[in-house]
């Protein structure tokens, strides 16, 4: 049972532009959310967090929204940067910001 | 600053072999978690280490042991290997469980099983 799906395997976006990123849950009882990125032969980086108490997280040039009701969030990169790509995974936990449940992944590709 | 290291980077045995991989925690970091991330997938938790004892646990059969030393590095241990066991092992540290720390993790160590 996929708790957490990233539905689109892989994203193009020109430079410049918004980047959005989805991801969908099952478990309400997740109550970190937890967006990583992924660099060929690197491993994960974290990149935003938020809390289910919240709605929205920004940090810089992305900012993190959670639909609660939906079970639902999605990560807004603005403005995309051709640095920018990479393999984004989604990650939910009901530990804090341990135990992580991935989603399968992105694949965002910014072109110049 | 050293992040968190694995070793070795890839490693190839055969079907009913044991292995042994290795991660080295990030400099101030206590608590070593370990995730296999199967080809085309998510990385997928497998158990977490803090004072040296398993604290959590995830789906993964007995096969899959672990082990955290003194000094915070950890050893992840595979035995009667099969071939659904080729994957990426990531190692994530954090510091004291971490609820609100979030996980750093290795470059992984390519595992495949012939």
């Amino acid at each position: 049972d996929q708790q957490v799906k990233q539905n689109s395997p892989s994203l193009s976006v020109q430079e410049g532009r918004i980047s959005i990123l989805n991801c969908d849950y099952t478990n309400s009882m997740f109550d970190y959310f937890l967006w990583y990125k992924k660099y060929p032969a690197e491993g994960p980086t974290f990149l935003i967090s938020i809390s289910s108490i919240k709605d929205k997280n920004e940090d810089g040039r992305f900012t993190v929204f959670l639909n609660k009701s939906a079970k639902h969030l999605s990560l807004h990169i603005v403005p995309s940067q051709p640095g920018d790509s990479a393999v984004y995974f989604c990650a939910a936990s009901n530990t804090g910001f341990q135990k992580l449940v991935f989603g399968t992944g992105t694949r965002l590709l910014v072109s110049p | 600053d050293a992040g968190v290291t694995q070793s070795p980077t890839h490693l190839i045995k055969t079907r009913g072999q044991q292995v042994t991989l290795r991660c080295s925690p990030k400099s101030g970091h206590d608590t070593v978690s370990w995730y296999q991330q199967a080809l085309g997938q998510g990385p997928q938790f497998i158990f977490q280490y803090y004072e040296e004892e398993e604290r959590q646990r995830g789906n993964f059969p007995d096969r899959f042991s672990g082990h955290q030393f003194p000094n915070y590095s950890s050893e992840l241990n595979v035995n009667a290997l099969l071939l659904g066991d080729s994957a990426l092992y990531l190692c994530a540290s954090s510091s004291g469980q971490g609820e609100n720390s979030p996980l750093h993790f290795g470059n992984g160590t390519r595992l495949t099983v012939t």
